[in-house]
C-alpha cells in the first residue's frame, strides 16, 4: 500500500515549457487535491476533484489545468510555465469530504521554472 | 486579514519541556479544525483533529474556543522527534476547501 505517489520528484523547466505532474492513490479515495506550497505562504489549493468525473477550482487555479483520469489518478498540467509557478506541489486524497476527513499527502514535486 | 494566522516561531525548547502553539481564524462559520505536522522537506501529515470539547492524544492536547476563534496545541514532555512545523488547518465553510496556516516551527534540543 503506497498511499499517494507523485511523479516526478524534481523538475526544472524553462519559461514557456509545459509539463504534467502525475498523482495516483491506492486507498480507493473519492476525493483528490492539488496544492502548492511557497515559503511564507502556507499550502494553497489549486484544484480539487470531489469524485471521479468532477473537478473544481481552488484558491489559485490560474495557469493550471487538471484531469481526473480515473478514481486513482489526478494530474496537474502547466501549459506555459512561468517563474511564479516555482513551488513545491503536493497531491492529496481523502475518503470523502476533505473538509471533515483526513487528507493524505504525497511526497511532493519540487518544480523550478527558470 | 489572513484566514488562519499562526506565530511562525521558531520555538526552541529543551527536551521534556511543555510548549503551546496558538492559532486564530477569521471566519466564524468555520466547520472543522485540524493540526497537521510537517517535517522538513516532507509532506504534511494529520496530527489530530480539534473538537469543541477539546481532545487529547498522548502528550498532545488540542483545544478550540469558538467564541474567540482560537485553536491551541499543547505538547507535553517534548521529544527530539517532535521537531517539525505544525500547521493549523481550518475549513472555512462546508465543502472541500481547507485553509492552512503558514505553520509554527518547533525545535526541541537535547
Amino acid at each position: 500500500n503506497a498511499g499517494v505517489t507523485q511523479t516526478p520528484k524534481f523538475q526544472v523547466l524553462k519559461t514557456g515549457q509545459s509539463m504534467t505532474l502525475q498523482c495516483a492513490q491506492d486507498m480507493n479515495h473519492n476525493s483528490m487535491y492539488w496544492y502548492r506550497q511557497d515559503p511564507g505562504m502556507g499550502l494553497r489549493l489549486i484544484y480539487y476533484s470531489a469524485s471521479e468525473g468532477t473537478t473544481d477550482k481552488g484558491e489559485v487555479p490560474n495557469g493550471y489545468n487538471v484531469s481526473r483520469l480515473n478514481k486513482r489518478e489526478f494530474s496537474l498540467r502547466l501549459e506555459s510555465a512561468a517563474p511564479s509557478q516555482t513551488s513545491v506541489y503536493f497531491c492529496a486524497s481523502s475518503e470523502g469530504d476533505g473538509a471533515y476527513n483526513e487528507q493524505f499527502f504525497g511526497p511532493g514535486t519540487r518544480l523550478t521554472v527558470l | 486579514r489572513k484566514e488562519v494566522e499562526q506565530d511562525p516561531g521558531p520555538f526552541n525548547v529543551p527536551e521534556g519541556a511543555t510548549v503551546a502553539f496558538n492559532c486564530t481564524y477569521s471566519n466564524s462559520a468555520s466547520q472543522s479544525f485540524f493540526w497537521y505536522r510537517q517535517d522538513c522537506r516532507k509532506e504534511p501529515k494529520l496530527l489530530m483533529s480539534v473538537y469543541s470539547s477539546g481532545n487529547e492524544d498522548g502528550r498532545f492536547t488540542a483545544q478550540l474556543n469558538r467564541a474567540s476563534q482560537y485553536i491551541s496545541l499543547l505538547i507535553r514532555d517534548s521529544k527530539l522527534s517532535d521537531s517539525a512545523t505544525y500547521l493549523c488547518v481550518v475549513n472555512p465553510h462546508s465543502g472541500y476547501a481547507l485553509n492552512f496556516g503558514k505553520g509554527t516551527s518547533l525545535l526541541v534540543t537535547p
